[in-house]
């Protein structure tokens, strides 16, 4: 079975604090996604990461991709009450056709 | 531009109850999925389809099915419904299976 876990499940922090969730498997992805889902709406796609070592920013979000492409983490500077949400990652192995998704870290950004 | 629209958002059922929920896209998406979310569980997939009148199982089939008859739609069935599929339930599609996935607002189930 392949898994993706996602760490921490919950966290709840300040306005303008910083913060890193992650996202580990056993298995080498072709490529990694970020989503987030806000309540009572469908996750939207944040980021899309293939190579390994691979870094890309969207404001104030750093994603990054391992070396070996087992694992993800996205980094959050200065948190903001609209990160609120819950941060979901999928993998794509092979030729499955499939994504993979972890279970999901909830984010609450308290002002 | 709707992207993926699925109905009814919410539903209430009796155990034993039958009903279909319905995903329709509008960007020409060859593969569709339904998948269910629980509480600390994540996505689930039910089941998936790589396109125009084909289907298959995912990960928690059992209790359900689904047809394409069309490309641009994907139903799910429950023919007999249990408290065990109280769930949200999200449909989704992707153009080629593994690039961005696009998903539907959600259908929150009920089954008292």
């Amino acid at each position: 079975t392949q898994l993706l876990e996602q760490s921490p499940q919950f966290l709840s922090i300040q306005e303008g604090e910083n913060l890193t969730v992650y996202c580990n498997s056993s298995s080498v992805f072709s490529s990694l996604q970020w989503y987030r889902q806000e309540p009572g709406e469908g996750p939207v796609l944040l980021v899309t990461v293939v190579t390994g070592g691979e870094v890309k920013k969207l404001k104030r979000l750093t994603f990054q991709f391992g070396d070996a492409r087992k694992d993800s983490s996205l980094h959050i500077t200065a948190a903001q009450p609209g990160d609120t949400g819950l941060y979901l990652c999928a993998g794509e192995v092979g030729s499955n056709y499939q994504l993979i998704w972890g279970a999901g870290t909830r984010l609450i950004i308290k002002p | 531009n709707a992207g993926v629209t699925q109905t009814p958002k919410f539903r209430v059922l009796k155990t034993g109850q039958s009903m279909t929920l319905l995903c329709a896209q509008d960007m020409n998406h060859e593969y569709m999925y339904w998948y269910r979310q629980d509480p600390g569980m994540g996505l689930r997939l039910i089941h998936y389809s790589v396109g125009e009148g084909t289907t298959a199982k995912g990960e928690v089939p059992d209790g359900y099915n689904v047809s394409r008859l069309k490309k641009q739609n994907f139903l799910l069935g429950l023919e007999s419904a249990a408290p065990s599929q109280t769930s949200v339930y999200f449909c989704a599609s992707t153009r080629d299976g593994v690039t961005e996935a696009f998903f539907g607002q959600g259908t929150r189930l009920t089954v008292v």
